[in-house]
């Protein structure tokens, strides 16, 4: 069973500073990886795509990949207290009838003001 | 516009009841997916369809059952044999040649 690890936080961080969320995943042969932002209440929005080792920017959101590690991170640059969600890890996982993500149990982020 | 439904979006099931979860999609996806959410946990995978007429068992299959008649279908229902039924539920799809999940905007479903 491939595994998809993140901390459950709550990670709180004050307005302005940088939030670090981390993942680690258990399958060597992942190749898509993905964050997903989900509100109390509301369902899973994808923030940002990753597939290739380094770092990949998007406005205030930098995913960080590193395969040898299996270990991807999203940093949030002045965070804000919009910013305040569950953020989820998702890795993909490819099968003999297709390809399905499995998911981390998500990383609670506070941004406080 | 283009996206995922999910109805009802609140649900109520009596003990020993069958409920059916619809999803509909106009994203012209192949592969749809539905995945129960439980408070501090991640997504579990229940059952998954890559084209019309097939269907594949998840990660939490036993008490659920579904159907794919039409491509734009994939309803969900939870059966008397799921003995706890109560959760967050959410469908998704996936287009042909990408990895990228759009969600639905869920249904909540509470055994009363």
């Amino acid at each position: 069973q491939k595994e998809v690890e993140q901390n459950s936080g709550p990670l709180s961080v004050p307005e302005g500073a940088i939030a670090s969320l981390n993942c680690t995943y258990s399958d060597r042969v992942s190749q898509s990886f993905f964050w997903y932002r989900q509100y109390s209440g509301k369902s899973p929005e994808l923030i940002m795509s990753i597939y290739s080792n380094g770092d990949k920017e998007d406005g205030r959101f930098t995913a960080q990949l590193n395969k040898a590690s299996q270990y991807v991170s999203l940093l949030i640059r002045d965070s804000q207290p919009s910013d305040s969600a569950t953020y989820l890890c998702a890795v993909n996982d490819y099968m003999e009838y297709g390809n399905k993500l499995v998911f981390g149990a998500g990383t609670i982020l506070r941004v406080k003001s | 516009d283009g996206g995922i439904t999910q109805s009802p979006k609140y649900l109520f099931r009596k003990e020993g009841q069958n409920v059916t979860l619809s999803c509909e999609q106009n994203l012209n996806h192949d592969a749809m997916y539905w995945y129960r959410q439980d408070p501090g946990q991640g997504l579990r995978l229940i059952y998954y369809s890559q084209i019309v007429n097939d269907f594949q068992k998840g990660d939490i299959a036993e008490g659920y059952s579904v159907s794919r008649e039409k491509k734009e279908s994939f309803p969900l229902t939870v059966t008397s044999a799921q003995k706890n039924p109560t959760a967050f539920y959410l469908c998704a799809s996936i287009g042909t040649a990408s990895t990228k999940a759009f969600f639905g905007q869920g249904t909540r479903l509470t055994v009363v």
